[in-house]
C-alpha cells in the first residue's frame, strides 16, 4: 500500500521568496509521484510528475521536484514565489498500477 | 468534450434524501475515478472503473455509496439516505489508462459541491 505525508498544512511566504513544500511517501513498489495544484474554486491541476528516469522533475509555472529515493521524499520548490502560486498543493503516489493516493494538503500563503 | 464535466456544481440537500452526481469523462479516456474532498482532509479514493472490468470499490465508505458507468463514458455516484458527515467536494476524473506509470495524466473535474443540511 502507498501514503504520503505532506509536512505543515499551511506555508506561508514573502513575495519573491523560495518555496518549498514537503512531502514524504511509502510504498512497498518503486512509486510514481505527482504534485497538483487547486485553486480556489477549481479542480486539480497537474504540476509535474515523476515515473522513471531522471529524478529532478520540472513542471509548470516555474515549479520543481526532485525524487530522493534514500530520504522517500518529493519535495517542491520553486526559487521565487508569485502571488499567483497562492492555492492548495496535493502530493500524491501510485504503485502504477492503482489509483492515486493523495496527502491531506498544505495551502500556500503567498504575502506582499 | 474538453475536460471532465460534472454536474451539478453544487447541491444542497436534506438529511435522509438520496443524491445523484454525474460525470462526464474526457472522450475517449477509459479510465475514471471518483475521489471525496472534505476539509483539511485531503482526497480520499472512493471508487474507479477501468474499461469493462469490475470496478475497484474499495474505496466506498459505506453501502450508502454506488457508482455505475453507462456504456464505458458517462458515471454516476448515488449517495442514499444522506448524513451531514457526506457534505463534502465530490471529484470525478479520468485518464487514457490506469496505469499511472505510463504517463497517463489524470484530469479532474471541478467538482460537485454536496451540502447535506
Amino acid at each position: 500500500a502507498q501514503s504520503v505525508t505532506q509536512l505543515g498544512s499551511h506555508v506561508s511566504v514573502s513575495e519573491g521568496a523560495l518555496v518549498l513544500l514537503r512531502c514524504n511517501y511509502s510504498s512497498s513498489v518503486p512509486p510514481y509521484l505527482f504534485w497538483y495544484v487547486q485553486y480556489p474554486n477549481q479542480g486539480l491541476q497537474l504540476l509535474l510528475k515523476y515515473t522513471t528516469g531522471a529524478t529532478l522533475v520540472k513542471g509548470i509555472n516555474g515549479f520543481e521536484a526532485e525524487f530522493k529515493k534514500s530520504e522517500t521524499s518529493f519535495h517542491l520548490t520553486k526559487p521565487s514565489a508569485h502571488m499567483s502560486d497562492a492555492a492548495e498543493y496535493f502530493c500524491a503516489v501510485s504503485a502504477g498500477n492503482t489509483p492515486l493516493v493523495f496527502g491531506k494538503g498544505t495551502r500556500l500563503s503567498v504575502i506582499a | 468534450g474538453a475536460g471532465v464535466s460534472q454536474s451539478p456544481s453544487n447541491k444542497v440537500t436534506e438529511k435522509g434524501k438520496d443524491v445523484e452526481l454525474r460525470c462526464d469523462p474526457i472522450s475517449g479516456h477509459t479510465a475514471l475515478y471518483w475521489y471525496r474532498q472534505s476539509l483539511g482532509q485531503g482526497l480520499e479514493f472512493l471508487i474507479y472503473f477501468q474499461g469493462n472490468s469490475a470496478p475497484d470499490k474499495s474505496g466506498l465508505p459505506s453501502d450508502r455509496f454506488s457508482a455505475e458507468r453507462t456504456g464505458g463514458s458517462v458515471s454516476t455516484l448515488t449517495i442514499q439516505r444522506t448524513q451531514q458527515e457526506d457534505s463534502a467536494v465530490y471529484l470525478c476524473a479520468s485518464s487514457l489508462q490506469l496505469t499511472q506509470g505510463s504517463g497517463n495524466t489524470i484530469y479532474f473535474g471541478e467538482g460537485s459541491w454536496l451540502t447535506v443540511v
